[in-house]
């Protein structure tokens, strides 16, 4: 069956451009997840989704940052005025609830981004 | 907040067993995940621990102690293809968020 996926793969932007970053989780999943991680690092919450509903988006770094789940299915994640420190891999998941305790995230390969 | 500790790098033998330790401060604990991920590639699943104890898995256990903080995840008959970032990650308060380590990158040596 098909996993997590996300596009694109990999995006070069110049500072000061606007990204956004595609998810597609697994089909019938309620919930979403999206991560920044940092090379050498482990991933670091940005926001969550259940349906349509953002959640909590404690973990955007700034209000450059928004992300959207129009229709409970697909996740955008824009990044206006991509900034240096903005590069890093985004990771999508999608959670399926486990028999007891939070839901099991499958994630996607990631978006690897690089601001120049 | 929470606060996890894990070792950044560890050394193996192909072959032999290898513990990789994760400590953690955190309140409102619901339970703790070990996540595998190879370089260049998603993080996936290895195991949840809810209860202390150890469950096993394979080749692969996982050890939790709530009272003391403390998971260890276990690997034993260590293959080349271990080699990878194993990320502890706890689930804590009242939802599906779930804080992670920076990961102990383990190398398996022939």
């Amino acid at each position: 069956g098909a996993g997590v996926s996300q596009s694109p793969r990999y995006k070069v932007a110049k500072r000061g451009q606007d990204v956004a970053l595609r998810c597609d989780p697994i089909s019938g999943h309620v919930s979403l997840f999206w991560y920044q991680q940092a090379l050498g690092q482990g991933p670091e919450f940005l926001t969550y989704f259940q349906n349509e509903a953002q959640l909590d988006k404690s973990g955007l770094p700034s209000d450059r940052f928004f992300a959207e789940r129009p229709e409970g299915s697909v996740s955008t994640l824009k990044i206006q005025r991509t900034q240096q420190e903005d590069s890093a891999v985004y990771l999508c998941a999608s959670g399926s609830r486990r028999l007891a305790g939070p839901y099991e995230q499958y994630f996607g390969p990631g978006t690897r981004l690089t601001v120049t | 907040g929470q606060n996890i500790d894990q070792p950044t790098e560890m050394t193996a033998t192909e072959g032999a067993i290898v513990q990789i330790n994760c400590t953690y401060q955190t309140s409102g604990f619901n339970g703790l995940f070990w996540y595998q991920q190879h370089a260049g590639e998603a993080p996936t699943f290895l195991s949840y621990n809810v209860l202390d104890g150890l469950e096993e898995k394979g080749r692969f256990s996982s050890f939790l102690s709530r009272s003391k903080g403390y998971s260890y995840l276990l690997l034993k008959e260590l293959q080349m293809k271990d080699s990878a970032s194993y990320l502890c990650a706890l689930n804590s308060g009242g939802y599906q968020k779930v804080t992670f380590g920076t990961g102990t990158k383990l190398q398996v040596i022939p």
